[in-house]
C-alpha cells in the first residue's frame, strides 16, 4: 500500500512565525503535490514538484514556497505565518505515465493565531 | 466562475435509495474525469475513473457528458457506510482541478 504521511496532524503557530510541514511517501514516486482545503472552496493547488529539486506553482502559491532535497520527501514553507493561511494542508504523490490517481495523506489542521 | 461546479448538497437520503450527483466543467480541453470519495476528517481517495463510453463499479455508476461538460455519479441501493463528501476531479494540461465537494448522508 502506497504510504504518504504528514509530519503533523494539528498545528498552531502565531502571526509572523515560519512555518515548516513535512510530507514522506515510500513508493518512489515521482510527483507530490501541496494543496490547502477551506469549506465552500475545496482543494487549492499551492505547488507541485516533478522530480528532485524542481517545483512548480500552483493556483495560490503567494505567501508559500517549497523544498524537494529527497524524493520522498516534499515539504511546503510559510515564509510568515498569516491568519487567512489558517487551513486543513494535505499533501499527495502520483506515478508519471498518466497516472492520475493521487494519494494523499492525512493532512495537517493549521491555526495561525 | 469555478473550474468545477458541484452541488454541495447535503444529500439526505434513506438506506436502499438512488441518488445522483452532477458536476460541470468549464474548460473544454479537459482530458480526463475522476471522482474521489471524503470520508469525515480523512484524506480524498479515489473512487473511480469516468470514461466518455460511462463505467460501472458494482452500485457505483459515472457518466461523462463531454457536449454538455458534465459529471455524474449515480449510487444504487445506498448504504450508511456511502456517507461522506464526493469529490469531482478534472484533469486539466499537469494537474488535477477538484469540486468542492457534494455532502452525502444516508440514515437508516
Amino acid at each position: 500500500d502506497v504510504k504518504v504521511t504528514q509530519s503533523s496532524r494539528y498545528l498552531v503557530k502565531r502571526t509572523g512565525e515560519k512555518v515548516f510541514l513535512e510530507c514522506v511517501q515510500d513508493m518512489d514516486h515521482e510527483n507530490m503535490f501541496w494543496y490547502r482545503q477551506d469549506p465552500g472552496l475545496g482543494l487549492r493547488l499551492i505547488y507541485f514538484s516533478y522530480d528532485v529539486k524542481m517545483k512548480e506553482k500552483g493556483d495560490i502559491p503567494e505567501g508559500y514556497s517549497v523544498s524537494r532535497e529527497k524524493k520522498e520527501r516534499f515539504s511546503l514553507i510559510l515564509e510568515s505565518a498569516s491568519t487567512n493561511q489558517t487551513s486543513m494542508y494535505l499533501c499527495a504523490s502520483t506515478l508519471t505515465g498518466g497516472s492520475y490517481e493521487q494519494y494523499f495523506g492525512p493532512g495537517t489542521r493549521l491555526t495561525v493565531t | 466562475r469555478k473550474e468545477v461546479e458541484q452541488d454541495p448538497g447535503p444529500f439526505n437520503v434513506p438506506e436502499g435509495a438512488t441518488v445522483a450527483f452532477n458536476c460541470t466543467y468549464s474548460n473544454s480541453a479537459s482530458q480526463s474525469f475522476f471522482w474521489y470519495r471524503q470520508d469525515c476528517r480523512k484524506e480524498p481517495k479515489l473512487l473511480m475513473s469516468v470514461y466518455s463510453s460511462g463505467n460501472e463499479d458494482g452500485r457505483f455508476t459515472a457518466q461523462l457528458n463531454r457536449a454538455s461538460q458534465y459529471i455524474s455519479l449515480l449510487i444504487r441501493d445506498s448504504k450508511l457506510s456511502d456517507s461522506a463528501t464526493y469529490l469531482c476531479v478534472v484533469h486539466n494540461g499537469n494537474k488535477l482541478v477538484f469540486g468542492a465537494g457534494t455532502i452525502l448522508r444516508v440514515k437508516s
